[in-house]
């Protein structure tokens, strides 16, 4: 079946430090691949997107390249704001199928 | 546009009672989609629409039906509401026709739902 693996967390950093959020995922064929972000009482925001092998998805300061090999899908970011702080989920669309999400992780950014 | 909107925020039931909790999207998508939000499980699919007229059951249908009434409204019905169905529950529709949006999911605010 279709499952995404992602550290749980809570991650805690200071400002400007660099953050990477790992996330593996099992898949039929080639699926595209998700990170959304959500902040504190509200819903799910996408916040970077890949559909196929070696993509790079950018947004925000954010990236994460799309590697088939590894089956891996990481969020990196060089350097932390606050504001970041959030509830981060990669996920994963099947050509054809619904969602399937991670359990999240929580980032903790402190001045 | 408002994009997925989302009613009530906020609702306590007690064991039994029924509720039903709205949904409505603004950007003509066909998909919409209920999760529900639980620590240290992500979002689990309860039930999707793929056009108007049709649904079908996600991961977790067991105590929840749909309705979706129209191309704009999904809603989810609680028939006899337990404690297991304390949960953050989300709305969402998707884009389907090529752009910048293309897959992707929109989601409304959240419903906290706490079951006593």
């Amino acid at each position: 079946g279709n499952s995404v693996t992602q550290m749980e967390g809570p991650v805690t950093l200071s400002e400007e430090a660099f953050l990477t959020i790992n996330c593996t995922y099992t898949a039929t064929g080639y699926p595209s691949l998700f990170w959304y972000v959500q902040y504190p009482g509200e819903g799910l925001q996408l916040l970077l997107k890949a559909t196929k092998a070696d993509d790079k998805g950018s947004n925000k300061g954010f990236e994460a390249t799309y590697r088939k090999e590894t089956t891996s899908f990481h969020l990196e970011k060089g350097s932390v704001q606050v504001s970041d702080s959030a509830v981060y989920f990669c996920a994963l669309r099947p050509y054809g199928q619904n969602f399937v999400f991670g359990p999240g992780t929580r980032l903790s950014v402190l001045p | 546009n408002a994009g997925v909107t989302q009613t009530p925020k906020f609702q306590v039931l007690k064991t039994g009672q029924s509720m039903t909790l709205q949904c409505a999207q603004d950007m003509n998508h066909n998909s919409m989609y209920w999760y529900r939000q639980d620590p240290g499980m992500g979002l689990r699919l309860i039930y999707y629409s793929a056009s108007e007229g049709t649904t079908d059951k996600g991961e977790v249908p067991n105590g929840y039906n749909v309705s979706r009434l129209n191309k704009r409204e999904f809603s989810l019905r609680l028939e006899s509401a337990a404690p297991s169905q304390t949960s953050v529950y989300f709305c969402a529709s998707r884009g389907e026709t090529s752009g910048s949006s293309y897959n992707e999911q929109f989601f409304g605010p959240g419903t906290r739902l706490t079951v006593l």
